[in-house]
Protein backbone atom coordinates (compact mmCIF):
# COMPACT_ATOMS: atom_id res chain seq x y z
CA UNK A 1 0.00 0.00 0.00
CA UNK A 2 1.15 2.96 -0.96
CA UNK A 3 2.37 5.11 2.32
CA UNK A 4 -0.55 7.44 2.84
CA UNK A 5 -2.16 8.10 6.48
CA UNK A 6 -5.08 10.12 7.59
CA UNK A 7 -5.59 11.27 10.86
CA UNK A 8 -7.78 11.47 12.99
CA UNK A 9 -9.92 8.39 11.62
CA UNK A 10 -12.87 9.53 12.97
CA UNK A 11 -14.23 12.68 14.47
CA UNK A 12 -17.33 14.38 16.26
CA UNK A 13 -17.33 17.92 16.62
CA UNK A 14 -19.96 20.84 17.33
CA UNK A 15 -21.15 23.23 14.89
CA UNK A 16 -19.14 26.43 14.32
CA UNK A 17 -15.88 24.76 15.61
CA UNK A 18 -12.84 24.39 14.10
CA UNK A 19 -11.46 21.48 12.84
CA UNK A 20 -8.22 19.82 10.89
CA UNK A 21 -7.80 16.66 8.98
CA UNK A 22 -3.85 15.47 8.45
CA UNK A 23 -2.96 13.70 5.43
CA UNK A 24 0.64 12.52 5.62
CA UNK A 25 2.59 11.07 2.73
CA UNK A 26 5.70 8.87 2.48
CA UNK A 27 5.85 8.84 -1.38
CA UNK A 28 7.59 12.42 -2.22
CA UNK A 29 4.19 12.78 -4.65
CA UNK A 30 4.05 15.50 -5.75
CA UNK A 31 0.44 16.02 -5.71
CA UNK A 32 -2.24 16.05 -2.81
CA UNK A 33 -5.96 16.20 -3.22
CA UNK A 34 -8.58 16.35 -0.80
CA UNK A 35 -12.09 14.57 -1.79
CA UNK A 36 -15.75 14.45 0.41
CA UNK A 37 -17.27 11.00 -0.33
CA UNK A 38 -21.66 11.67 0.03
CA UNK A 39 -23.84 8.97 -0.72
CA UNK A 40 -24.58 9.43 -4.25
CA UNK A 41 -22.19 11.90 -5.38
CA UNK A 42 -19.33 10.17 -5.77
CA UNK A 43 -15.91 11.41 -4.55
CA UNK A 44 -15.88 15.75 -5.28
CA UNK A 45 -12.75 17.19 -5.34
CA UNK A 46 -12.62 19.88 -2.23
CA UNK A 47 -9.21 21.11 -3.12
CA UNK A 48 -5.58 20.24 -3.85
CA UNK A 49 -2.03 20.90 -4.44
CA UNK A 50 0.38 20.45 -7.10
CA UNK A 51 3.86 21.37 -4.62
CA UNK A 52 4.87 23.39 -1.44
CA UNK A 53 2.54 25.99 -1.31
CA UNK A 54 1.03 25.82 -4.31
CA UNK A 55 -2.70 24.82 -4.09
CA UNK A 56 -6.16 25.09 -5.88
CA UNK A 57 -9.34 25.26 -5.40
CA UNK A 58 -11.65 22.14 -6.04
CA UNK A 59 -15.49 21.43 -7.41
CA UNK A 60 -16.78 22.09 -3.46
CA UNK A 61 -14.21 24.05 -1.46
CA UNK A 62 -16.99 26.64 0.22
CA UNK A 63 -16.16 26.54 3.89
CA UNK A 64 -12.75 24.79 3.45
CA UNK A 65 -8.95 26.18 3.46
CA UNK A 66 -5.60 24.00 3.10
CA UNK A 67 -2.16 24.09 3.44
CA UNK A 68 0.96 22.56 2.45
CA UNK A 69 3.99 23.34 4.12
CA UNK A 70 5.73 20.43 3.51
CA UNK A 71 5.66 17.55 0.56
CA UNK A 72 4.37 15.10 2.91
CA UNK A 73 1.89 17.14 4.36
CA UNK A 74 -1.82 18.13 3.37
CA UNK A 75 -3.90 20.02 5.71
CA UNK A 76 -7.91 20.73 5.24
CA UNK A 77 -8.99 22.58 7.36
CA UNK A 78 -12.95 23.58 8.19
CA UNK A 79 -12.89 26.86 9.75
CA UNK A 80 -16.16 26.90 11.18
CA UNK A 81 -18.19 23.40 10.76
CA UNK A 82 -21.68 22.96 9.69
CA UNK A 83 -23.71 19.31 9.64
CA UNK A 84 -23.94 19.68 5.69
CA UNK A 85 -19.49 18.88 6.04
CA UNK A 86 -20.70 15.69 7.96
CA UNK A 87 -19.41 12.79 5.98
CA UNK A 88 -15.74 10.64 4.74
CA UNK A 89 -13.06 12.70 3.68
CA UNK A 90 -10.69 10.90 1.72
CA UNK A 91 -7.07 12.41 0.36
CA UNK A 92 -5.26 11.58 -2.21
CA UNK A 93 -1.71 11.68 -3.71
CA UNK A 94 -0.66 11.10 -7.45
CA UNK A 95 3.01 11.17 -9.26
CA UNK A 96 1.46 13.51 -11.88
CA UNK A 97 -1.47 15.22 -12.83
CA UNK A 98 -2.03 12.88 -16.06
CA UNK A 99 -2.45 10.01 -16.33
CA UNK A 100 -0.72 8.47 -13.75
CA UNK A 101 -3.23 6.66 -10.73
CA UNK A 102 -4.12 8.10 -7.51
CA UNK A 103 -3.33 6.78 -4.46
CA UNK A 104 -6.15 7.62 -1.76
CA UNK A 105 -6.04 7.53 2.18
CA UNK A 106 -8.27 5.46 4.29
CA UNK A 107 -10.60 8.04 5.11
CA UNK A 108 -11.99 10.06 7.78
CA UNK A 109 -15.25 9.80 9.17
CA UNK A 110 -16.42 13.46 10.25
CA UNK A 111 -19.82 13.75 11.90
CA UNK A 112 -20.76 17.67 12.89
CA UNK A 113 -23.74 17.66 15.28
CA UNK B 1 -20.06 18.35 -11.67
CA UNK B 2 -20.03 14.75 -12.33
CA UNK B 3 -18.02 13.87 -15.40
CA UNK B 4 -18.51 9.83 -14.99
CA UNK B 5 -21.90 8.31 -14.57
CA UNK B 6 -22.04 4.70 -13.74
CA UNK B 7 -24.72 2.25 -14.94
CA UNK B 8 -26.00 -0.01 -13.13
CA UNK B 9 -26.11 1.72 -9.66
CA UNK B 10 -26.72 -1.90 -8.03
CA UNK B 11 -25.78 -4.87 -9.51
CA UNK B 12 -25.96 -8.63 -7.87
CA UNK B 13 -24.64 -11.97 -9.12
CA UNK B 14 -23.79 -15.41 -8.84
CA UNK B 15 -20.51 -15.89 -7.73
CA UNK B 16 -18.85 -17.40 -10.76
CA UNK B 17 -20.68 -15.17 -13.54
CA UNK B 18 -19.42 -12.14 -15.50
CA UNK B 19 -20.49 -8.69 -13.84
CA UNK B 20 -20.52 -5.68 -16.49
CA UNK B 21 -20.29 -2.14 -15.54
CA UNK B 22 -20.30 0.80 -17.45
CA UNK B 23 -19.44 4.66 -17.16
CA UNK B 24 -20.26 7.59 -19.59
CA UNK B 25 -18.62 10.97 -19.65
CA UNK B 26 -19.47 14.21 -21.14
CA UNK B 27 -16.23 15.75 -22.09
CA UNK B 28 -12.87 15.07 -23.88
CA UNK B 29 -10.44 13.03 -21.58
CA UNK B 30 -6.83 11.83 -21.42
CA UNK B 31 -7.94 8.72 -19.70
CA UNK B 32 -10.47 6.70 -17.99
CA UNK B 33 -9.00 5.07 -14.75
CA UNK B 34 -11.48 2.90 -12.81
CA UNK B 35 -10.84 2.23 -9.13
CA UNK B 36 -12.60 -0.35 -6.46
CA UNK B 37 -13.75 0.62 -2.97
CA UNK B 38 -14.38 -2.33 0.11
CA UNK B 39 -17.09 -0.83 2.54
CA UNK B 40 -14.71 1.09 4.57
CA UNK B 41 -11.78 1.98 2.74
CA UNK B 42 -10.30 3.69 0.84
CA UNK B 43 -10.31 3.67 -3.18
CA UNK B 44 -7.41 1.36 -4.89
CA UNK B 45 -6.60 1.97 -8.54
CA UNK B 46 -8.07 -0.71 -11.08
CA UNK B 47 -7.05 -0.04 -14.27
CA UNK B 48 -6.10 2.75 -16.34
CA UNK B 49 -6.80 3.01 -20.07
CA UNK B 50 -5.94 6.16 -22.48
CA UNK B 51 -7.88 7.72 -24.96
CA UNK B 52 -5.87 6.56 -28.08
CA UNK B 53 -6.37 2.88 -26.59
CA UNK B 54 -9.91 0.44 -26.99
CA UNK B 55 -9.24 -2.52 -24.70
CA UNK B 56 -7.05 -3.16 -21.95
CA UNK B 57 -6.46 -6.45 -19.69
CA UNK B 58 -5.55 -7.19 -16.28
CA UNK B 59 -5.98 -10.27 -15.24
CA UNK B 60 -9.57 -10.97 -14.62
CA UNK B 61 -10.92 -7.19 -15.26
CA UNK B 62 -11.38 -6.30 -18.92
CA UNK B 63 -11.63 -2.65 -19.68
CA UNK B 64 -13.05 -0.90 -22.93
CA UNK B 65 -13.22 2.69 -23.98
CA UNK B 66 -15.34 3.98 -27.00
CA UNK B 67 -14.55 7.51 -27.33
CA UNK B 68 -17.02 8.08 -30.02
CA UNK B 69 -19.92 7.45 -27.68
CA UNK B 70 -18.46 9.07 -24.72
CA UNK B 71 -18.39 5.64 -22.88
CA UNK B 72 -16.40 2.57 -21.27
CA UNK B 73 -17.36 -0.66 -19.65
CA UNK B 74 -15.15 -2.79 -17.01
CA UNK B 75 -16.01 -6.65 -16.87
CA UNK B 76 -14.87 -8.80 -14.64
CA UNK B 77 -14.73 -12.48 -15.45
CA UNK B 78 -15.98 -15.58 -12.93
CA UNK B 79 -16.90 -13.69 -10.00
CA UNK B 80 -15.62 -14.50 -6.20
CA UNK B 81 -16.81 -12.94 -3.12
CA UNK B 82 -14.28 -10.97 -2.56
CA UNK B 83 -15.31 -8.58 -5.74
CA UNK B 84 -18.04 -7.42 -3.40
CA UNK B 85 -17.11 -3.54 -3.64
CA UNK B 86 -18.46 -0.33 -5.31
CA UNK B 87 -16.98 0.42 -8.72
CA UNK B 88 -16.04 4.05 -9.74
CA UNK B 89 -14.78 5.41 -13.07
CA UNK B 90 -12.59 8.73 -13.25
CA UNK B 91 -11.96 10.34 -16.16
CA UNK B 92 -9.14 13.68 -16.52
CA UNK B 93 -10.11 16.87 -16.94
CA UNK B 94 -7.91 19.98 -16.19
CA UNK B 95 -5.37 17.83 -14.49
CA UNK B 96 -8.32 16.89 -11.63
CA UNK B 97 -10.35 13.39 -11.62
CA UNK B 98 -13.65 13.44 -12.29
CA UNK B 99 -15.99 10.86 -10.88
CA UNK B 100 -18.78 9.31 -10.71
CA UNK B 101 -21.21 8.05 -8.29
CA UNK B 102 -20.03 4.49 -8.15
CA UNK B 103 -21.89 0.88 -9.31
CA UNK B 104 -21.79 -1.11 -5.94
CA UNK B 105 -21.70 -4.98 -6.86
CA UNK B 106 -22.12 -7.75 -4.37
CA UNK B 107 -21.24 -11.16 -5.22
CA UNK B 108 -23.47 -14.12 -3.95
CA UNK B 109 -22.29 -17.02 -2.76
Amino acid sequence: DAGITQSPRHKVTETGTPVTLRCHQTENHRYMYWYRQDPGHGLRLIHYSYGVKDTDKGEVSDGYSVSRSKTEDFLLTLESATSSQTSVYFCAISESAENTEAFFGQGTRLTVV
Amino acid sequence: SQQGEEDPQALSIQEGENATMNCSYKTSINNLQWYRQNSGRGLVHLILIRSNEREKHSGRLRVTLDTSKKSSSLLITASRAADTASYFCATDSNYQLIWGAGTKLIIKP
